[in-house]
């Protein structure tokens, strides 16, 4: 089984910060990253796939990039209905990573 | 607009058997693949089970193998879980999603809990 790696599994931010987190998978999933925020007490909702698309209506402060092993997902200007749980997903065989929660400092 | 709709869950005993089911509606569903995806309580997502847009083709996480069945009407734009001799780590919100190569919709949820 493919194992996705998230780090960090939680962080402290501010209103307005730039936010990064990370996903390394375990073998070489080429573009098959998925990236998903899970609001409490909803349901997951994409944002981000194939590693860098932005799905439809989801605000260009959210980026993705990488490629093969290791991916990135950056909130550029955090706000506070950014605060969630954010997930990444490969695509090949459907693993999620243990999930990044955004709290506030 | 496209909406999903779980129903189904409960709490079951071990080695019981429990039938989910989702309603589709606000786009074609027999051109989709659909999938369930759950969440055990504080837990992360798992990817349980997919289903092609005929119903012809089913994959399954290994732990659900021989135990769940996942099917589908299209005429009823209706997706199903079989959750046979289900465990205490069955216990999940079990979410009906629609694939494609991604889950792009995603119903509310539904919860199972598995418990004597």
């Amino acid at each position: 089984d493919i194992v996705m790696t998230q780090s960090p599994t939680s962080m402290s931010i501010s209103v307005g910060d730039r936010v990064t987190m990370n996903c390394k998978a375990s073998q070489n999933v080429g573009s098959n990253v998925d990236w998903y925020q899970q609001k409490t007490g909803q349901s997951p909702k994409l944002l981000i796939y194939k590693a860098s698309n932005r799905y439809t209506g989801v605000p260009d402060r959210f980026t993705g990039s990488g490629s093969g092993t290791d991916f990135t997902f950056t909130i550029s200007n955090m706000q506070a209905e950014d605060l969630a749980v954010y997930y990444c997903m490969q695509s090949n065989s459907y693993t999620f990573g243990a999930g990044t929660k955004l709290e506030l400092k | 607009e496209v909406q999903l709709v779980e129903s189904g869950g409960g709490l079951v005993q071990p080695g019981r058997s429990l039938k989910l089911s989702c309603a589709a509606s606000g786009f074609t569903f027999s051109n989709y693949y659909m999938a369930w995806v759950r969440q055990a309580p504080t837990k992360g997502l798992e990817w349980v089970a997919s289903i092609t847009n005929s119903g012809g083709s089913t994959y399954y996480r290994d732990s659900v193998k021989g135990r769940f069945t996942i099917s589908r009407d299209n005429a009823k734009s209706t997706l199903y879980l079989q959750m046979d001799s289900l465990r205490s780590e069955d216990t999940a919100t079990y979410y009906c999603t629609r694939e494609d190569w991604y889950f792009d919709f995603w119903g509310p949820g539904t919860m199972v809990t598995v418990s004597s």
